[in-house]
């Protein structure tokens, strides 16, 4: 199964600053179709995941462009330009590039 | 609007059996990856089966060999049929739409 690692585990930011999460895969995303299969999630208390960025760098329907996302290969990052109050909760990356799909263990980002 | 909708979380006794559904709204189950995610209480994610394609699935070791997918398409639903479940099976069970479209999820509860 592929190891999905994210840095840090928590985070405390100011509110307009910047931050940033980091994922590090144990095998390369790259499908066999040529796709990076890398999406970062957010989840507030009390609700379900919502999918922020999709194939490494796409953000999903809906999604601030402040959230931006990078990488390739094994090394992955999620960058929020200006973080808001909206923003607290945890931050999970994900791999669906081979079954079965993983999770990072979270990022719990706090203001 | 796309949505996807679980059912079927309850309160059950170590051994017994539960079956989830997840009914989609404006699309259609079939051409997509319908996955099955679920969440222990107060931890973090764990992906534990997909139905894709023409009738394929694939499943977490966790739950291989007591879980089992099935597909009605005239309900346009997916279901979870979940058998000798054990207390760490608690948690919110959540359906998705090609890991990209998540419903709201319902809970599993695991206990005597």
């Amino acid at each position: 199964d592929i190891v999905m690692t994210q840095t840090p585990l928590s985070s405390r930011v100011i509110l307009g600053q910047p931050a940033s999460i980091s994922c590090r895969s144990s095998q390369s995303l790259e499908h066999s179709d040529g796709t990076t299969y890398l999406s970062w999630l957010h989840q507030r208390p009390g609700q379900p995941p919502r999918v922020l960025i999709y194939k490494i760098s796409n953000r999903f329907s809906g999604v601030p462009d402040r959230f931006s996302g990078s990488g390739a290969g094994t090394d992955f990052t999620l960058r929020i330009s200006r973080v808001e109050a909206e923003d607290v909760g945890v931050y999970y990356c994900l791999q669906a590039a081979q079954f079965p799909c993983t999770f990072g263990q979270g990022t719990k980002l706090e203001i | 609007e796309v949505q996807v909708v679980e059912s079927g979380g309850d309160l059950v006794q170590p051994g017994g059996s539960l079956r989830l559904s997840c009914t989609a709204s404006e699309f259609t189950v079939s051409p997509n990856y319908m996955n099955w995610v679920r969440q222990a209480p107060g931890k973090g994610l764990e992906w534990i089966a997909v139905f894709y394609g023409g009738g394929d699935t694939y499943y977490a070791d966790s739950v291989k060999g007591r879980f089992t997918l099935s597909r009605d398409n005239s309900k346009n639903t997916v279901n979870l049929q979940m058998n000798s479940l054990r207390p760490d099976d608690t948690a919110v069970y959540y359906c998705s739409r090609n890991l990209y479209y998540w419903g709201r999820g319902t809970l599993v509860t695991v206990s005597s």
